[in-house]
């Protein structure tokens, strides 16, 4: 169980132009996904917290309004990247969080690459 | 400040345990730590989940002294697939911070 998806697993796309990244829980109903961002050889980065329902809480430096999040149901989230340029291309990882008993856990969907030429 | 960190990276033979540390001073008292595996161009894949002590499943140990400040993941006799990148992730009240990632290579 615990299984959660993105789509696209890849694109491109040229400067200027905005792309959707949808991320879903396929097995489970998550009140909360989260949403990072990898460059090559790095960390996975925090970009912003999505709550069912309600507007989603972003770290500090990532900019709302160019990254669009909407988590409209239990099991969707979707990121929408405007305006897209070259420094956006990254990879880009979503996760839904679900609480246990005596724990909180999140699953990470298998990423989305962003290629921005 | 929240703050993860652990080694950039670790070198292995076939068979041996391998332990990997991760520093995480300002975690708060009820938060938890994970421990995941990263294959290139995939998602993280949980290995492990603690709060205190001593933690086992079938694939790894992972322990936290009482002052969790630091955790220790252990790897019982690797293997070459085990080569990847291990991330901890510090819950510091829900402001999750991955540590840099520890590039674990397993040479035969």
């Amino acid at each position: 169980g615990a299984v959660v998806s993105q789509h696209p697993s890849w694109v491109i796309c040229k400067s200027g132009t905005s792309v959707k990244i949808e991320c879903r829980s396929l097995d489970f109903q998550a009140t909360t996904m989260f949403w990072y961002r990898q460059f090559p050889k790095q960390s996975l980065m925090l970009m912003a917290t999505s709550n069912e329902g309600s507007k989603a809480t972003y770290e500090q430096g990532v900019e709302k309004d160019k990254f669009l999040i909407n988590h409209a149901s239990l099991t969707l989230s979707t990121l929408t990247v405007t305006s897209a340029h070259p420094e956006d291309s990254s990879f880009y990882i979503c996760s839904a969080g679900r609480a246990g008993a005596n724990s909180y856990e999140q699953y990470f969907g298998p990423g989305t690459r962003l290629t921005v030429t | 400040l929240a703050k993860t960190t652990q080694p950039i990276s670790m070198d292995s033979y076939e068979g041996q345990e391998v332990n990997i540390t991760c520093s995480h001073n300002n975690i708060a008292t009820n938060d938890y730590i994970t421990w995941y595996q990263q294959f290139p161009s995939q998602g993280p894949r949980f290995i492990i989940q603690g709060y205190k002590t001593k933690v086992t499943n079938e694939v790894a140990s992972l322990f936290i002294p009482a002052d969790r400040k630091s955790s220790t993941l252990s790897l019982p006799r690797v293997s070459l697939s085990d080569t990847a990148v291990y991330y901890c992730l510090a819950d510091y009240g829900q402001n999750f911070v991955f540590g840099p990632g520890t590039r674990l290579s397993v040479l035969p």
